[in-house]
């Protein structure tokens, strides 16, 4: 069946580092692939999306390309703040169903 | 409202009795899912509401857990008997559904702010 999974963490960056969490996926298929994003205390908010090969999606300096050919959906940052300290969920949603990673931890310490 | 939303926020019970947690949806949306994440863990798929299809329920932990979706609108999580691995937060996402050509979902889900069950 349909699967996604994540880059395990804790993540810890300095502020300004660059920032690579993996995401590869299992599909059958034509799924779209998302980033959402957790903050202490809150619920998941979607950060961004993908609804086909080679789409790139983008949010507050986020940015993730759907890769059908090596089934991944990387999420990247050039320079991370300490407000992106959260907990990252890779997703995929195929006709009826989601699928949600194990989610990673980032920390960025100033 | 503007976005889903979870009553109550908190919920701090006995084991032994029972809760219910209730999810109002985004206007419209006809697809609506509950979740429970442990404390430092991901998400744990619990059951699915779609327009009036028969729901999913494949998630669910226990026969102690139910759910239901009235209207097709509101849905209440209902916990008999809990027991202390009851205790995280249970979270409730809506979404419309949205088929496209050659089988493409495209939709996504908004997540309540979740309810934080704690069984003592």
């Amino acid at each position: 069946g349909d699967s996604v999974t994540q880059m395990e963490g804790p993540v810890t960056l300095s502020e300004e580092a660059f920032l690579t969490i993996n995401c590869t996926y299992t599909a059958t298929g034509y799924p779209s692939l998302f980033w959402y994003v957790q903050y202490p205390g809150e619920g998941l908010q979607l950060l961004l999306k993908a609804t086909k090969a080679d789409d790139k999606g983008s949010n507050k300096g986020f940015e993730a390309t759907y890769r059908k050919e090596t089934t991944s959906f990387h999420l990247e940052k050039g320079s991370v703040q300490v407000s992106d300290s959260a907990v990252y969920f890779c997703a995929l949603s195929d006709v009826s169903q989601f699928y949600f990673g194990t989610g990673t931890s980032l920390t960025v310490i100033p | 409202g503007a976005g889903v939303s979870q009553s109550p926020s908190n919920k701090v019970t006995e084991k032994g009795k029972d809760v219910e947690l209730r999810c109002d949806p985004i206007s419209g949306h006809t697809a609506l899912y509950w979740y429970r994440q442990s404390l430092g863990q991901g998400l744990e798929f619990l059951i699915y509401f779609q327009g009036n299809s028969a729901p999913d329920k494949s998630g669910l932990p226990s026969d102690r857990f139910s759910a239901e979706r009235t209207g097709g609108s509101v849905s209440t999580l209902t916990i008999q008997r809990t027991q202390q691995e009851d205790s995280a937060v249970y979270l409730c996402a809506s979404s419309l559904y949205r088929r496209g050509t050659s089988g493409r979902a495209g939709y996504e889900q908004y997540f309540g702010p979740g309810t934080r069950l704690t069984v003592t």
